[in-house]
């Protein structure tokens, strides 16, 4: 199957600074990619979505110059979460999806915000 | 848009027992459905998904759906779970635009 991998898979990070989590598919090209968000014990939250070499669409609720989000090539997004807060802290998933409906998801990020 | 709702918050059950997660939709269109699993520590991984076709889907693991349109229903099942089943399941419905709405999961707990 899909390969989709997240890097770092843990980070912390201090209130007031920025974090990049990167989001690549291995083995196939990602024309589409989704953010998420999950809190613990919820489901996931979609953030947003994002085509190659276009502007992500980010969903209601969800502060577009807070979580930036880059689709720069075919096999890689980034979330950046600016100026992060402890609210900030969850568990980030992004997943890759090649033309069909399935998504193929990476392993997750955890991100804590002290 | 969308919903999906998962009516069980957590299962717990003693292997060798039947399983069967409910899952409703709201959407009057055409769907695609997906049940995902989530081991502890570890990443979403696809059970099974309809698209089209046998409305009774089977997957990895043992574990089968079945799409049910009347009832707007994709309900996962499996005859006798094993203590490794022990993760969380979610339902997830695309309405064909790559827009994925995932259900708020039931954790399922297998005692051995």
């Amino acid at each position: 199957g899909a390969v989709v991998s997240q890097h770092p898979s843990r980070v912390i990070c201090k209130s007031g600074t920025s974090v990049k989590i990167e989001c690549r598919s291995l083995d196939f090209q990602a024309t589409t990619m989704f953010w998420y968000r999950q809190f613990p014990k919820k489901s996931l939250m979609l953030m947003a979505t994002s085509n190659e070499g276009s502007k992500a669409t980010y969903e209601q609720g969800v502060e577009k110059d807070k979580f930036l989000i880059n689709h720069a090539s075919l096999t890689l997004s980034t979330l950046t979460v600016t100026s992060a807060h402890p609210e900030d802290s969850s568990f980030y998933i992004c997943s890759g999806v090649s033309g069909g409906y399935e998504q193929y998801f990476g392993p997750g990020t955890r991100l804590t915000v002290t | 848009a969308q919903s999906v709702s998962q009516h069980n918050h957590h299962v717990i059950l003693s292997e060798a027992a039947s399983l069967e997660l409910g899952c409703n939709y709201s959407y009057g269109g055409t769907v695609n459905l997906f049940w995902y699993v989530q081991y502890p520590g570890q990443h979403l991984q696809l059970l099974l998904k309809y698209f089209s076709g046998d409305p009774l889907v089977k997957g990895i693991k043992g574990f089968e759906a079945e799409f049910i349109k009347s009832k707007f229903s994709f309900n996962l099942r499996k005859p006798s779970v094993q203590w490794s089943d022990t993760a969380e399941y979610f339902c997830a419905v695309n309405a064909g635009n790559n827009d994925m709405r995932f259900g708020a999961g039931t954790r399922l707990t297998v005692k051995p």
